[in-house]
């Protein structure tokens, strides 16, 4: 069976500062899929950014990138340069089997 | 290019009445999930459908819950009848096809809340 992890609850940063939000996963496929969503207190899932189990570089999308470690069944998400804007619930998420997180609520101080 | 519709917005209803949800998710989308996302909880996916086939309901709760994907392109998700643990927000989301690199495009929810 497929599980992801996400051991931070919450997580305070200062505007403008960078944070990493950790994911782990646990899967027996070989190829697969690691997505991250932010969903903001709205309530809609917003797609940030994609990593394939085979590729070989880091994925960056603007402000967001993947630390993806394969051996260590990682994907943390790093976000640059803070804004107010960020604030909101961060979930990790595989594929091919549709398997999301618990969530990390990220809140962002002025 | 519209997002995923759904409707209602909200739905507010007492244990043991039943309820429909209705998805339209972006036009030629193939593939067609629906999500169940209980407060403080991440996601869990209920049915997943390919055209109009379904390829993977196995945590759907075929006792009170059905969905059905009719000519491939719009979606209900219906429950029968329902009880207190149901409260939760219903996400329906699409993606062009079934691939671990597919990104799926969520809408934006109902909330339902059974008394």
């Amino acid at each position: 069976a497929q599980k992801i992890t996400q051991t931070q609850p919450g997580m305070f940063v200062q505007e403008k500062e960078a944070v990493t939000l950790d994911c782990t996963y646990d899967t027996s496929d070989q190829s697969y899929g690691l997505f991250w969503y932010k969903q903001p207190s709205s309530g809609e899932m917003i797609f940030l950014i994609y990593q394939g189990s085979y590729d070989e570089q880091n994925a960056t999308e603007g402000r967001y990138s993947l630390n993806f470690q394969k051996a260590r069944k990682s994907a943390n998400l790093v976000i640059s340069a803070s804004q107010l804007g960020d604030s909101a619930m961060y979930f990790c998420a595989m594929r091919l089997r549709q398997v999301f997180g618990p969530g990390t609520r990220l809140s962002v101080l002025p | 290019e519209a997002g995923v519709a759904q409707s209602p917005r909200y739905k507010i209803i007492e244990k043991r009445q039943s309820v429909a949800f209705w998805c339209n998710p972006i036009s030629g989308h193939a593939t067609l999930y629906w999500y169940q996302q209980i407060l403080g909880q991440g996601p869990k996916l209920l049915i997943q459908f390919q055209n109009n086939g379904v390829v993977d309901d196995s945590q759907l709760p075929k006792d009170r819950f059905s969905a059905e994907r009719l000519k491939g392109v719009d979606s209900t998700l219906k429950i029968q009848p329902a009880k207190l643990e149901d409260s939760a927000v219903y996400l329906c989301a699409s993606s062009p096809s079934w691939g671990d690199q597919e990104t799926q495009y969520f809408g934006p929810g109902t909330r339902l809340l059974v008394l």
